[in-house]
């Protein structure tokens, strides 16, 4: 069974800076999935990669295969970045398999 | 922008009864699922169907649980002799296909007192 982990569990940080949310799994994968969680619980889907980067806005999402790695960082974050930004990762089947989540706060 | 929709979106029962929680996947989605949140906690999957019948379910998945999709557009989850440990966000979620990104609905909190 594959394991997800996330770092930081918690993040603060002040409106402008650059933020880095990190992912490491266990076992192989075919796709990861960075998700994003607002206060009112809905999840949304930010990006679905299985190699190299992507980038919407001022997010972007890398993904290392061999090193089982993954990074989400927020350019210039800002107070409605706020939320609980998680991993996933696609194993075998069609299922996603969860991190715990990294509760991101910005403040202005 | 289409969506997953849910209802309803909070639900109380007694314990011991059951609740069956509705999704409106995205209509050409072919695959769904089930997962939940338990507060505080990380989500977990519960269940996945794909052409009318269950493709993979979890530990969780037992015999309490069943689901369905009675009229080719909703897709329901039956939750029997609810217990307290079933309190919990169950999202519903779609893709189109297998390797496409999913979709989730906006959850429905169950609360069983």
């Amino acid at each position: 069974k594959n394991e997800v982990e996330q770092s930081p569990q918690n993040l603060t940080a002040q409106e402008g800076e650059f933020i880095t949310i990190n992912c490491s799994y266990s076992v192989g994968i075919s796709a990861l999935h960075w998700l994003q969680q607002h206060p009112g619980g809905g999840i949304v889907s930010l990006f679905m990669l299985s190699s190299g980067k992507k980038k919407h806005g001022r997010l972007i999402a890398t993904i290392n295969i061999q090193e089982k790695h993954s990074s989400l960082h927020i350019t210039a974050s800002h107070p409605r970045d706020s939320a609980v930004y998680i991993c996933a990762v696609n194993q075998a089947g069609t299922a996603l398999i969860f991190g715990k989540g990294t509760t991101l706060s910005v403040s202005s | 922008e289409p969506e997953v929709t849910q209802t309803p979106s909070h639900q109380v029962t007694q314990m011991g009864q059951e609740v069956i929680l509705r999704c409106v996947p995205i209509s050409n989605h072919l695959y769904f699922y089930w997962y939940r949140q338990i507060l505080g906690q990380k989500v977990e999957f519960l269940v996945s169907f794909y052409n009318n019948e269950i493709s993979e379910k979890s530990e969780i998945f037992d015999d309490q649980f069943s689901v369905e999709r009675p009229d080719g557009s909703n897709f329901t989850l039956k939750i029997r002799s609810t217990k307290l440990e079933d309190s919990a966000m169950y999202f519903c979620a779609s893709k189109q296909q297998a390797n496409t990104e999913a979709f989730f609905g906006q959850g429905t909190r169950l609360t069983v007192v």
